[in-house]
């Protein structure tokens, strides 16, 4: 079975804090993605890696950035976070095929206070 | 624009009715790949069909149906005698392969709850 894996489920921050969110996923694909969900909003893309070191801005990047420095793992990094990045944040991944889908991790509940 | 439509915000229905959830989408392309999600109350996206677009056959497994229509650019799911654990957030999405570099473009959602 396909594993994608969040380093929390909860996770409470003070406005301004560094925040890092972890994702591994055990399958070798290449693709990665961090979305985040908001009620009535659907998922909207924040960032999508294809590779180690490569990254694309999804639909909302600002006031995130993202590191891929293995295969395997897809951190996304609040700099500063503020009460308006409190959010689901889902992590994906997929192989790289067209007719893929993406495989999802149990998601982080991020509250920012 | 939006592709990817789910016009039902929250449907309510009682134990064992059927119920259809809509997806109407939106694409130029001829290639392209429509798939619906699952998000119970855990909050994980469970990935429950993928469909391409040269295959309009209907799809059954077990009380779960997908009716794909191209003439009407619909991808509906349909639950048959529902049940509680049925309850969720189901999402609808499109993978436009020449596009979109293996992104979903995705729909609202449409939040599900079956009463006993």
């Amino acid at each position: 079975d396909v594993k994608v894996t969040q380093s929390s489920r909860y996770l409470v921050k003070r406005t301004g804090e560094k925040v890092f969110l972890e994702c591994v996923q055990d399958m070798d694909h290449e693709n990665m993605f961090w979305y985040r969900q908001d009620p009535g909003l659907g998922l909207r893309l924040i960032y999508f890696s294809y590779d180690v070191k490569m990254k694309e801005k999804g639909d909302i990047p600002e006031g995130y950035s993202v590191s891929r420095e293995k295969k395997e793992r897809f951190s996304l990094i609040l700099e500063s976070a503020s009460t308006n990045q409190t959010s689901m944040y889902l992590c994906a991944s997929s192989p790289q095929s067209e007719s893929s889908e993406q495989y999802f991790g149990p998601g982080t509940r991020l509250t920012v206070t | 624009a939006q592709k990817v439509t789910q016009a039902q915000t929250e449907i309510s229905v009682v134990e064992k009715e059927d119920v259809t959830l809509d997806c109407v989408y939106e694409t130029r392309d001829t290639t392209y790949y429509l798939f619906w999600y699952k998000q119970p109350p855990s909050g994980e996206l469970v990935f429950l069909i993928r469909r391409n677009s040269f295959d309009e056959q209907n799809e059954i497994s077990g009380r779960y149906s997908w009716n794909f229509q191209k003439s009407t650019s619909s991808f509906n799911f349909t639950i048959t005698a529902s049940q509680v654990v049925d309850s969720a957030v189901y999402f609808c999405a499109l993978s436009e392969p020449a596009d979109s570099n293996y992104q979903l473009i995705w729909g609202a959602g449409t939040k599900l709850i079956i009463k006993p």
